[in-house]
């Protein structure tokens, strides 16, 4: 099974800076990756899914994934209070049919 | 609007009791999830169902069993439930075949067991 490693576990950036999270996977058995955010006490909501090396962009949110180096990132620009939340990497492996595995998130306080 | 919806949000039930925990999506989604968090474990996933009675064990479905009777409910049961049950219940829907279709969370099912 993938293994997810995210860092850093939690994030601090003042409103308007740009945040990165970071996710490192196990082995090249994924081929497609996402991110997700989870404001407290609700769902997941997905932000970026990426399926080939290089950048993804929806709105303010960008993902880079580099297989080579099993690596994904996400950068949000120009954070907001309400971007406040824990982010989750998602990595499907191949042949699994619809398998998700996850990291076990990064919380990300935006202050004002 | 598509929807992924859980029933109850919350619940307590004594070590022992019977547990049942209800998913409905309005999406037609044919493949349906049970995942549970717990904090510094992430997302671990139960069980999937692939459409009607077609399930599939997840990572850790020792403890649990699903239906699935109809293509918009999946339900989650737990006989005899375990303190080491105690969690946050997610399920989720998607599309067949899905590498390319998201996954649709719903608000969670917070279950305590006493």
């Amino acid at each position: 099974q993938q293994k997810v490693q995210q860092s850093p576990e939690s994030l601090t950036v003042s409103e308007g800076a740009m945040a990165s999270l970071n996710c490192t996977f196990s082995d090249g058995t994924s081929d497609n990756f996402r991110w997700y955010r989870q404001h407290s006490g609700k769902g997941l909501e997905v932000l970026v899914s990426i399926f080939s090396d290089g950048e993804k962009e929806e709105g303010r949110f960008t993902a880079h994934l580099n297989r080579a180096s099993l690596h994904v990132s996400l950068h949000i620009r120009e954070p907001q209070p309400s971007d406040s939340a824990v982010y989750l990497c998602a990595a499907m492996q191949q042949g699994t049919g619809s398998k998700l595995s996850f990291g076990k998130g990064a919380k990300l306080t935006v202050s004002p | 609007d598509m929807k992924v919806t859980q029933m109850p949000r919350y619940l307590i039930k004594r070590m022992g009791e019977n547990v049942l925990l209800e998913c409905g999506q309005d999406m037609s989604h044919e493949t349906m999830y049970w995942y549970r968090q717990d904090p510094g474990l992430g997302l671990q996933l139960i069980y999937i169902s692939y459409d009607v009675d077609s399930n599939s064990e997840g990572d850790i479905p020792k403890g649990y069993r699903v239906s699935r009777k109809k293509r918009e409910h999946f339900s989650l049961i737990l006989d005899s439930a375990k303190t080491n049950q105690t969690s946050v219940y997610f399920c989720a829907s998607s599309r067949l075949g899905g590498r390319s279709y998201e996954q649709y969370f719903g608000p969670g099912t917070r279950l305590t067991v006493l």
